[in-house]
This record gives C-alpha cells, structure tokens and sequence, in this order.
C-alpha cells in the first residue's frame, strides 16, 4: 500500500525561527513529490519536485527531493506569522490511475 | 483562466438524512476531478475520482456514492449519512496528459457537521 509519512506533525516556533518540514513516502511508481500549504480552506500548490537533488526555491520557501532515500524536506526560513498553516505533501505515481497520495499533514503555528 | 465551485459551503445534517454535494470546473475540458475528505487533524482521504463522464473509482468503501454526468460536473451523494461522515469536502482537478506535471487545484470546500 502506497503511504506518505509527514514529521513532526505540529510544531510552534517564533517568528524569525528556519522551520524543517519532512516528508518520507513508500510507493510504487514514482513520479512526483508535491508540497500544499492549507490556511483556512483548500490547500494551495506550492512545489512539485520529480527530479533528486535539484532544489526548487520560492522567496523563503524551499525544498527538496531525494529518490534514493525516499524523502523530502520543506524549509521555511525567516518565518512569519502568515505562515502559520498546515503543510501537507503528496505522491503522485505512475501507471494506470490519475491520483496523489497525501500525508497526514503538520501543522505549523508560528507566534510572534 | 480555469476555476472550480464547490457548494454549499457549509452543511448541517441530521444522521441518516440524504447527501448531495456538487463540484463544477470552468475553463477547461476532460479534467480529471477528484473528491477527498478532510476529518480534523487528519490528512486528505481520497474517496473517489473520475477520468471521464460516467467513469468514476471508488477509493474507500462507504455508505457515499459519486456521478459525473457531465464532463465538468462531479456530485457526491450519501442515501443516509453517518456521524463519521462529518468533515471537510474537497473536491480537485487536474489535466491529464503526458507531462511530467500532476498538479491538483482544490474547489473551497464543503465543511458537512452530521449531528
């Protein structure tokens, strides 16, 4: 059964803090790693990675693919309090059916 | 430019009442449409998707149902619903094609509290 595993499932840092999200996956068929970041209402597409190793960067938002070990890490350096949401990371395989298998999810609380 | 609706945004409903929510996709064609749910602090369950107009996959075996019939149209029924049917309903879609990209574009949600 395919399976995304996000850690730590919440974390609460002060504003200015780097913040290190992971995302582990077992899964059939890879073919792309994507990061959502979730307020309120429907999650917002931040990162698709398909490639190991190749950072993709937005402003202070980061991330990262391995394929030999099977993660990736979402950084956030300089954190504001408008980044206070829940982060969740999603595989999307390869094959016959269209579909992303998403992680539970870590909520982050940045105070200032 | 392409946009989803979902609605209602909000419902309340006693058990064993029936279940109707809708999901519509404008400015685009043959989307891929998806419905997850979203129980509190828990990560999105896939529950059904559909690849074309009367093909839909059943995910998760439950007392829900979904229907497209039409190409941008995608409904999620329930005949009676239960109180763990509660929770946030977000439906997606994306283009299908042989690009590498699989992005998603979630709708606003129907947050459904079955009392």
């Amino acid at each position: 059964e395919d399976k995304v595993v996000q850690s730590p499932l919440s974390l609460v840092v002060h504003e200015g803090d780097t913040v290190t999200l992971n995302c582990s996956y077992e899964v059939t068929n890879f073919r792309s790693l994507l990061w959502y970041k979730q307020e309120k209402k429907a999650p917002t597409f931040l990162f698709m990675l398909t490639s190991s190793g190749i950072e993709k960067k937005s402003g202070r938002l980061s991330s990262i693919l391995d394929k030999k070990e099977l993660f990736s890490i979402l950084n956030i350096t300089a954190t504001q309090t408008g980044d206070s949401a829940v982060y969740l990371c999603a595989v999307s395989t390869q094959g016959g059916s269209e579909k992303l298998v998403f992680g539970k999810g870590m909520k982050l609380t940045v105070n200032p | 430019s392409q946009t989803i609706h979902q609605w209602p945004a909000t419902l309340v409903q006693p058990v064993g009442s029936p279940l109707s929510l809708e999901c519509t996709v404008e400015g685009t064609s043959n989307p891929n449409l998806y419905w997850y749910r979203q129980a509190a602090g828990r990560g999105l369950q896939l529950l059904f998707y559909s690849v074309g107009i009367g093909q839909i996959s059943s995910e998760v075996p439950q007392n829900l149902s979904a229907s497209r019939p039409q190409d941008r149209q995608f409904i999620l029924s329930s005949k009676k619903l239960l109180l763990s049917d509660s929770g946030f309903y977000l439906c997606a879609w994306n283009r299908f094609g042989r690009e590498a990209r699989f992005e998603q574009f979630f709708g606003p949600g129907t947050r459904l509290t079955v009392l």
